[in-house]
């Protein structure tokens, strides 16, 4: 079946510009995340919807970032007056069921190939 | 808070040769913890995971086993082979709570023929 999709593949942008970054989830999956991957290190998590809410954001560094996932499908990440810092690898992951708090067992994590943002 | 610290890299081998890739972790409770591995030009994948200690997870010939009191998760594999080349995290999540993943830093994997 399709996995994770995510687009653009890349996208370069000037400083200070607006950007969106969309993800296409495995179908059925409630639980989605965004993680973000500076090179060389490891992904950190930005955010996690469980249906169509925001259930955890402590990851999104500043108020410049959003992102929405309307009808619990497909999200969107929204970036605004991107900075060179935020220049990064933009992932994306799936699970069935996530934190879901009836859920007691071990969810695994699908993830897409990424977006690749670079703000000169 | 939670966190996962991993043997840096990079790391080069020959084929045939005995592979361990250190990691350990902070977590309160009793995490999951996971190895994820990223091919070159392609997305992270789940390579093995164990969700309770002395677990042991498996895949591909790769093992790590849950070790509570040392609280690591080391990853072996006892003959790597040239496509094995990649990228593995060290990776935990903590049941009840969203399941987001806390990785490691990385470690590059290169096996020469």
């Amino acid at each position: 079946g399709a996995g994770v999709s995510q687009t653009p593949s890349n996208k370069v942008t000037e400083k200070g510009k607006y950007v969106e970054l969309r993800c296409d989830p495995i179908s059925g999956h409630t639980a989605l995340y965004w993680y973000r991957q500076s090179l060389g290190q490891g992904p950190e998590f930005l955010i996690y919807f469980q249906g169509t809410g925001a259930a955890d954001d402590s990851g999104l560094p500043n108020d410049r970032f959003f992102a929405v996932r309307p009808e619990g499908s497909v999200s969107t990440l929204k970036i605004q007056r991107t900075e060179r810092g935020d220049s990064a690898v933009y992932l994306c992951a799936s699970s069935p069921r996530g934190g879901l708090a009836e859920f007691s067992g071990t969810d695994t994590q699908y993830f897409g190939p990424g977006t690749r943002l670079t703000v000169l | 808070g939670n966190s996962v610290t991993q043997m840096e890299g990079p790391v080069t081998l020959s084929e045939e040769a005995f592979l361990t890739i250190n990691c350990t972790y902070t977590a309160t409770g009793y995490p999951s913890l996971f190895w994820y591995v990223q091919y070159p030009g392609e997305g992270l994948q789940l390579l093995l995971k164990a969700t309770k200690a002395d677990d042991k997870g498996s895949n591909k010939g790769f093992e790590a086993t849950y070790r509570k009191e040392t609280t690591s998760f080391h990853l072996e594999k006892g003959s790597v082979q040239v496509s094995d080349s990649a990228v593995y995290f060290c990776a935990l999540s903590q049941p009840f709570r969203a399941q987001k993943l806390v990785f490691g830093q990385g470690t590059r994997l290169t096996i020469n023929p």
